[in-house]
């Protein structure tokens, strides 16, 4: 059974603080999505990742897909109030499940002014 | 207009009832799911559908069924509601021929089942 690990689950930080959102599997993962939702609303995605060692970056956000594709993490810089919210990772397996994506947990930033 | 829509936003019914949530999408995408969310447990899958006559079971399927009635439709219905069934639900979309498994989200439906 394939599964991500989420850490940390909860993380509350001060305005202009940098955090690293980490998100582990011991499986490979032909594809990597990271979503934000916030209360009230669905998951929204900010990025897909499918290259091992590949970087993308939207605006304070950097997103790393880990070499083996098994790891992924999502780094902000200078954190706003407005980040606030729910951060969900899921994986595709290409194919594999019958390409149902795996999600993660989630974890829970609140970014305080 | 939102892509993936869902009706209605939310919903408070009683242990019993048979309930109808219905999921609406224009992006043409083939494939759709049903999800539920609750605190500390992710997003579980209960149903998705490769096209009108491809329905499968998710992995918390029991007390659900659903409908495919086009392409752009599936509804979830709860047949006799049980309060742990209290849950956000998602719908969610996904291009069956695009190159990533890439799933985009309805706004959801807060379900309360008394």
């Amino acid at each position: 059974t394939q599964l991500l690990e989420q850490s940390p689950q909860f993380l509350s930080i001060q305005e202009g603080e940098n955090l690293t959102v980490y998100c582990n599997s011991s499986s490979v993962f032909s594809s990597l999505q990271w979503y934000r939702q916030e209360p009230g609303e669905g998951p929204v995605l900010l990025v897909t990742v499918v290259t091992g060692g590949e970087v993308k970056k939207l605006k304070r956000l950097t997103f790393q897909f880990g070499d083996a594709r098994k790891d992924s993490s999502l780094h902000i810089t200078a954190a706003q109030p407005g980040d606030t919210g729910l951060y969900l990772c899921a994986g595709g397996s290409d194919g594999g499940s019958q390409g149902n994506l795996i999600f993660g947990k989630g974890t829970k930033l609140s970014v305080k002014p | 207009d939102a892509d993936v829509t869902q009706t209605p936003r939310n919903r408070i019914t009683k242990t019993g009832k048979r309930i109808m949530l219905e999921c609406s999408q224009t992006k043409g995408h083939d494939r759709m799911y049903w999800y539920r969310q609750d605190p500390g447990l992710g997003l579980r899958l209960i149903y998705y559908s490769f096209d009108v006559k491809d329905i499968n079971k998710g992995e918390i399927s029991d007390g659900y069924s659903v409908s495919r009635q086009a392409q752009a439709k599936f509804s979830l219905s709860l047949e006799s509601a049980i309060p742990n069934q209290t849950a956000l639900y998602f719908c969610a979309t996904r291009d069956g021929t695009a190159s990533t498994d890439t799933q985009y989200f309805g706004p959801g439906t807060r379900l309360t089942v008394l």
